[in-house]
């Protein structure tokens, strides 16, 4: 079946540091991946979508391009900030009704 | 505000218990997702339903049972509540339900129930 396995965390970087956050997926056709963040306390959101191959997500300084050949969809931001401490989710949605959530990261950024 | 509601915010009750959690999804929306998040599990997708009818089920217990009403509110009903129930749980709402691709997903702020 389908499957999402991002990198577990937490991952602890310092303000204005490079982020990274691997993501990769096992699907049969062509799902359409997105990033979900979480604040605490709060509910998820959605912070950037791909739909098909090659696409590249971005919001918010972050960014994520859907790679089809090595089954990947990892989270980037040049410059993290405090308030971008969040547990973040990869997560893909097929044509079966479901969307499959990865595990979850969690991102602590230190002033 | 993603404009989905949930309610309670908290529940704490008993094992053995029932409980319902109530969701309603943004205006316009006809597809209502029901969540478990829990500290060991992650987020795991319990139902859909869409219109009113169930679409999809995942990792749903016979224990729990849920149903979209014709206003298109949805509850979660949790019998014979058990200690590793305890979770929060998430209700999502979205525009689709005829296809699940690029199908965004709008996040209520959750239900905390606490099973003692």
């Amino acid at each position: 079946g389908n499957s999402v396995t991002q990198m577990e965390g937490p991952v602890t970087l310092s303000e204005e540091a490079f982020l990274t956050i691997n993501c990769t997926y096992t699907a049969t056709g062509y799902p359409s991946l997105f990033w979900y963040v979480q604040y605490p306390g709060e509910g998820l959101q959605l912070l950037l979508k791909a739909t098909k191959a090659d696409d590249k997500g971005s919001n918010k300084g972050f960014e994520a391009t859907y790679r089809k050949e090595t089954t990947s969809f990892h989270l980037e931001k040049g410059s993290v900030q405090v308030s971008d401490s969040a547990v973040y989710f990869c997560a893909l949605s097929d044509s079966d009704f479901k969307t499959i959530f990865g595990a979850g990261t969690r991102l602590f950024v230190k002033a | 505000d993603s404009g989905v509601t949930q309610t309670p915010k908290h529940l704490i009750t008993a094992t053995g218990q029932r409980v319902t959690l109530r969701c309603s999804p943004r205006s316009g929306d006809l597809s209502v997702y029901w969540y478990q998040q829990s500290l060991d599990q992650g987020l795991q997708f319990l139902i859909h339903y869409y219109n009113g009818e169930e679409r999809a089920k995942g990792n749903i217990l016979e224990r729990f049972s849920a149903q979209q009403f014709p206003d298109l509110h949805s509850e979660l009903n949790l019998s014979s509540l058990e200690l590793g129930d305890s979770a929060l749980y998430f209700c999502a709402s979205s525009v689709r339900g005829t296809s699940g691709r690029d199908n965004e997903q709008f996040f209520g702020p959750g239900t905390r129930l606490t099973v003692l």
